[in-house]
């Protein structure tokens, strides 16, 4: 069963520090990973999508890895603003086995709940 | 992408009631899923909803509980029944990207959800 954990499970910086968040997941046969935005009581918004060929992901200021091998992906943020500020979700998509049309299955972690300060 | 609405946006509901949350999608998609996120936790998938057949749920859901229509290619329902205080949580519905966000899940605003 695959588990994904996230650290750290908070963080706050100061306006314009570069940082990084951690995901990590038990299970090394993933199809994707994918990470996500919440704001408080909202639902997700979809960063960036890393499939399992690939290494890395960039939009904009936001640059996400993945280590099959090792279990890991890391979100890295440049010049974190205050409208940074929310929880972070990463997710190990497993997919169903072809033409079974079984559906993928997410696994996300518990987030990471960021917080920048003017 | 996908732009997915839901209603309600959020409810207070008394205990023993049953409540009914739709989900649409701006475009024809083949799986629609659910997730529960109760306070402080992470999504979990309640259960996967195909068009034109019966959902399939996770471990832990029944569709006693948790019944699911999907009548068509852009639309579902989740309904939260016979509502209890452990209940309260935001329920979201999400789907596959289709085309060149293929693989890639999105997420509708969420409905929150406080059983009293």
């Amino acid at each position: 069963k695959q588990e994904v954990t996230q650290i750290p499970a908070a963080l706050s910086v100061p306006e314009g520090e570069n940082l990084v968040l951690n995901c990590s997941f038990t299970d090394s046969a993933i199809y994707n990973l994918q990470w996500f935005r919440q704001d408080p009581g909202k639902g997700l918004t979809s960063l960036l999508l890393i499939q399992s060929s690939q290494r890395e992901q960039t939009s904009g200021r936001l640059n996400a890895s993945l280590d099959k091998s090792s279990g890991r992906s890391t979100l890295y943020i440049a010049a974190s603003q205050p409208g940074d500020s929310a929880t972070y979700l990463c997710a190990a998509t497993r997919r169903g086995p072809p033409c079974t049309g079984t559906a993928s299955k997410l696994t996300f972690g518990t987030g990471t709940r960021l917080q920048v300060t003017l | 992408s996908a732009v997915i609405s839901q209603k309600p946006s959020r409810d207070i509901c008394q205990r023993g009631t049953s409540l009914t949350i739709q989900c649409q999608v701006d475009s024809q998609v083949t799986m629609m899923f659910w997730y529960r996120q109760q306070p402080g936790q992470s999504l979990t998938l309640i259960a996967t909803a195909n068009q034109g057949s019966e959902a399939t749920y996770e471990s832990g859901f029944v569709i006693d509980k948790f019944p699911i229509s999907r009548p068509n290619l852009t639309f579902s329902t989740l309904t939260v029944s016979n509502m209890s205080p452990e209940d309260s949580s935001i329920y979201l519905c999400s789907v596959e990207g289709q085309g060149a966000s293929y693989n890639e899940q999105f997420f509708g605003p969420g409905t929150r959800l406080t059983v009293l």
